[in-house]
């Protein structure tokens, strides 16, 4: 089976750092990607983890540890633009791609 | 590339007519996903397929549900008949060979919003 959990809002405040934190259960897990939908719009790529450890591209960053089968998003220096729905979603070895309920980041002044 | 192409942006319809949603992924991607996003589900994975050949669709809801794939270029959800619990965002999305640059990346069309009254 598959799921995959994740807070469902988070608020803070621009400039700080954020973390979502996303727990999975999938059966043939092969890797964790994070994905940003703004309202009304279609959720974009921002990261993958095939591997245990961080990946860091610009501003995000995202960590995987297969052991816990947990990984999260990490945001740093928040702006305003950053406020959007995020979501983690696990792909198995048939590549697949099942994602999380979201969590809805809002960034406040 | 224009990306992940879906047709229509919005339909809003009646109770037991047939939908039709069309998608036509990026040019050499060899795999197409169909979503379906509700406030209450989520993103729900319908179907995909890898070549053209479904691989999973076990998460098509019922036998009113059903997703064809006749060539690289075009795909098609039809909703027959449909019901007011199928309102919902209904996304396409394709991804790159296995191993090459984009196998890991999901590129998302701009959904179709269907809205059964």
């Amino acid at each position: 089976g598959q799921s995959l959990e994740q807070p469902s809002e988070v608020t803070a405040v621009e400039g700080a750092i954020v973390q979502i934190n996303c727990t999975y259960q999938t059966s043939g897990f092969y890797g964790l990607s994070w994905y940003q939908q703004h309202d009304g719009g279609a959720p974009t790529f921002l990261s993958y983890n095939g591997l245990d450890g961080l990946e860091e591209t610009g501003r995000f960053s995202s960590f995987l540890s297969r052991s816990d089968s947990y990984g999260y998003l990490l945001l740093q220096e928040l702006q305003m633009k950053d406020s959007a729905s995020y979501f983690c979603a696990a792909s198995n070895s048939g590549y697949a791609l099942n994602f999380g309920k979201g969590t809805s980041l809002l960034v406040t002044p | 590339d224009a990306g992940v192409i879906q047709s229509p942006r919005h339909e809003v319809t009646e109770m037991g007519q047939e939908v039709t949603l069309r998608c036509k992924p990026i040019s050499g991607h060899n795999s197409l996903f169909w979503y379906r996003q509700t406030m209450m589900r989520g993103l729900e994975l319908l179907i995909y397929f890898n070549n053209n050949v479904p691989i999973d669709d076990s998460g098509m809801p019922e036998d009113r549900f059903s997703a064809k794939m006749p060539n690289a270029s075009f795909s098609t959800l039809k909703i027959q008949p449909s019901e007011p619990r199928d309102s919902a965002v209904y996304f396409c999305a394709s991804r790159g060979l296995a191993g090459g640059p984009g196998a890991n990346v999901l590129t998302f069309g701009a959904g179709s919003r269907l809205t059964v009254l």
